[in-house]
């Protein structure tokens, strides 16, 4: 009865290769978020949608693409993986109430690139 | 540019005492702040949270202090007790229209000493 899950939690892999993280949560909430923590830990947001439509953006490579099939899941994509693509990336979700917008926060996805 | 800063990255604080963790923002525009405890290997877990028309938010042992004027939040934990040993991240929030986008502070790791 996970909220907020994502698979894998680990992924190690070559550079110049394809892999996709997966992110569903089961709160019921509109809006879906991903989230890079690099090596000096800083947690910096990288894309958010609401009901499945792309609405931040922060500065980041196109080779990264998330897609939302539905409100409940978003993944990320990322193309040609390059040594700083390497980072913890978090998914998270949250429902508009007002000001107090509170976001939940899947376990993370360890990525290593080689 | 840090727009949401915590300048001790560690507290060791013996249990039972009263742990203050602090956090000093630079965005005015912020409305809502929010603390987060993170466990290793796991995604950070909401805690307690403020909005910027109240100056005190208490819930158990914890509660949050904001002073406007000086951009400046705390984190009160009393009595602190060793589950509570974690990463404490700040977090303050700014209204995109549809959905809240928060930045972070780089974390404090509290440690509760029996």
């Amino acid at each position: 009865d996970t909220a907020v899950s994502q698979t894998p939690k680990y992924l190690v892999t070559q550079m110049g290769n394809d892999k996709s993280i997966k992110c569903e949560q089961n709160l019921g909430h509109d809006t879906m978020y991903w989230y890079k923590q690099d090596s000096k830990k800083f947690l910096k947001i990288m894309f958010s949608y609401n009901n499945k439509e792309l609405i931040i953006n922060e500065t980041v490579p196109n080779r990264f693409s998330p897609k939302s099939p539905d409100k409940a899941h978003l993944n990320l994509h990322i193309n040609s993986l390059e040594l700083g693509d390497s980072a913890v990336y978090f998914c998270a979700s949250s429902r508009r109430q007002g000001v107090t917008d509170t976001q939940y926060f899947g376990p993370g996805t360890r990525l290593t690139v080689l | 540019d840090q727009q949401v800063k915590q300048n001790s990255p560690s507290l060791s604080v013996q249990e039972g005492r009263i742990s203050i963790l602090n956090c000093d923002y630079t965005n005015s525009m912020f409305d809502y702040f929010l603390w987060y405890k993170k466990y290793p290997a796991e995604g950070p877990t909401f805690l307690i949270s403020i909005s910027s028309i109240k100056d005190k938010n208490e819930d158990g042992r914890f509660t949050v202090f904001l002073n406007k004027s000086a951009k400046h939040l705390s984190l009160h934990i009393v009595p602190s007790q060793p589950g509570d040993s974690a990463v404490y991240f700040c977090a303050a929030k700014r209204d995109t229209g549809t959905a809240s986008k928060l930045t972070f502070g780089t974390g404090t790791r509290l440690q509760v000493t029996l």
